[in-house]
Parts: structure tokens; sequence; C-alpha cells
């Protein structure tokens, strides 16, 4: 499975905007860049995916680079609730064999107030 | 509303015991998979099933982690003869249909603390 590398921890303060970087180089052509999130003492939640566009849903908007080897995830405005540690995650479109979600060890967010 | 649903929410076992973890997964999903998530860690994949079949087990650790969802809907992971290293948190996820990109619905997970 291709792999991703994100920073450990980020700290942003309340009501700015926050950019999760997530470096994959080795992405294949079938691979969707996918985010979850996932709040203390709560599982991981879905958060936005995307191919070769950048996305934006309800929740956050999802950037990714031109050579698709790097992606940002963007939280327009943080809130309090947006502290978590978000997870960037490589989904291959091959219909078999690739169901699982490969998680690594994500990007602890810290909201200051 | 109808999300993902595990229990217990807590087990705390002695080592040697045998544990049972329930989810019910959301009505209807057709995928559900088991994770591993150890203190500080990332979930881990345990296994995965499409209605009542396994088809994927590699990530259970030893023989003596079993699951089952015998009718294609609850699921049941079993632990025999705990070890203090299954300390961790038990987390079910389901997905509607057996398609690539569909999001993951997590519950809240099963702490299990061996003793």
């Amino acid at each position: 499975d291709a792999k991703t590398t994100q920073p450990n921890s980020m700290e942003s303060n309340e009501e700015e905007p926050v950019h999760l970087p997530c470096n994959h180089s080795t992405i294949s052509g079938t691979d969707y860049i996918h985010w979850y999130r996932q709040l203390p003492s709560q599982g991981p939640e879905y958060v936005i995916h995307g191919l070769t566009s950048n996305v934006n849903n309800r929740m956050a908007s999802l950037a990714i680079a031109e050579d698709r080897k790097s992606s940002t995830l963007i939280l327009h405005r943080a809130t309090l609730r947006d502290a978590a540690v978000y997870y960037c995650i490589l989904r291959s479109s091959r219909v078999f064999g690739n169901e699982k979600l490969t998680f690594g060890t994500g990007t602890r967010l810290t909201i200051i107030p | 509303g109808a999300g993902v649903s595990q229990s217990p929410r807590y087990k705390v076992a002695k080592r040697g015991q045998d544990v049972a973890l329930r989810c019910d997964p959301i009505s209807g999903h057709v995928s559900l998979f088991w994770y591993q998530q150890a203190l500080g860690q990332g979930p881990e994949f345990l296994t995965y099933f499409q209605n009542e079949a396994q088809l994927d087990k590699s990530g259970l650790p030893s023989d003596r982690f079993f699951a089952e969802r015998p009718e294609g809907s609850v699921s049941t992971l079993k632990i025999q003869r705990t070890q203090q290293e299954d300390s961790a948190v038990y987390l079910c996820a389901s997905s509607p249909h057996r398609v690539q990109n569909e999001k993951l619905f997590f519950g809240s997970g099963t702490q299990l603390s061996v003793l």
C-alpha cells in the first residue's frame, strides 16, 4: 500500500483557517485520497475524499497538488470542536482486496481558544 | 440517529479470560470491519465481512482472535485466553455497499483492559 506522511501535531487559533498537509509521493493513479478525523473517545469519522480535483463539502476543503504527490485538508474556520487526530489515507479504486482503510498515526490538531 | 453501536463500551478482563465484543452496524450495511487501536496509535485493521462472508482476516493477530457475522448483520469479535497485550480499543465500522470509495461509519469502540 502506498504510504502517507503527516506532521505528528499542529496547533491553530480558534476561528482561524487550518491547513493540514499530507505527503504521498508513491501514490498510484488508482488511489483516492481520503481524510478521516477522530475526536477524543470517539471512532474515526469521514471528512472528505478526492482523486485529482479540489473538493469542498460542509466540513472542509481538500486541495490536491497537480502531481498528486501531496494534498492539504483545509478547515476554513477552526472551532474547539475541530480538535482531533486527522488521518490522511490512500484508498485504491480497484475492486478486489482493497476495501479496508489503512491508518497511519495522523496529525493531532490542537485548537487554542 | 441509528449509527454503528458497540457493546460493551468498557470491558475489564482478567488475563486468560475469554471476551466477546458486539457490533451492531447501520441497518442494511453490507460491509463490516473490525479494527484494533492501541493507545496513541492509529486504528489497525483486523478483519472484513461482506454480508456473512469473512473476506479478509489478514489482520487478526493470532488464532485467539475470532470474528463472526452469521446473519450478515450483527457481528461478534471473540478473544480467547486474553493477554495484557490485547488491551486496546476495538472499533467496528460499516459501509453500505461493496464500492471502493464508500465512506466508513465507525462506532465509538469497546475499550478492553486486560489485567
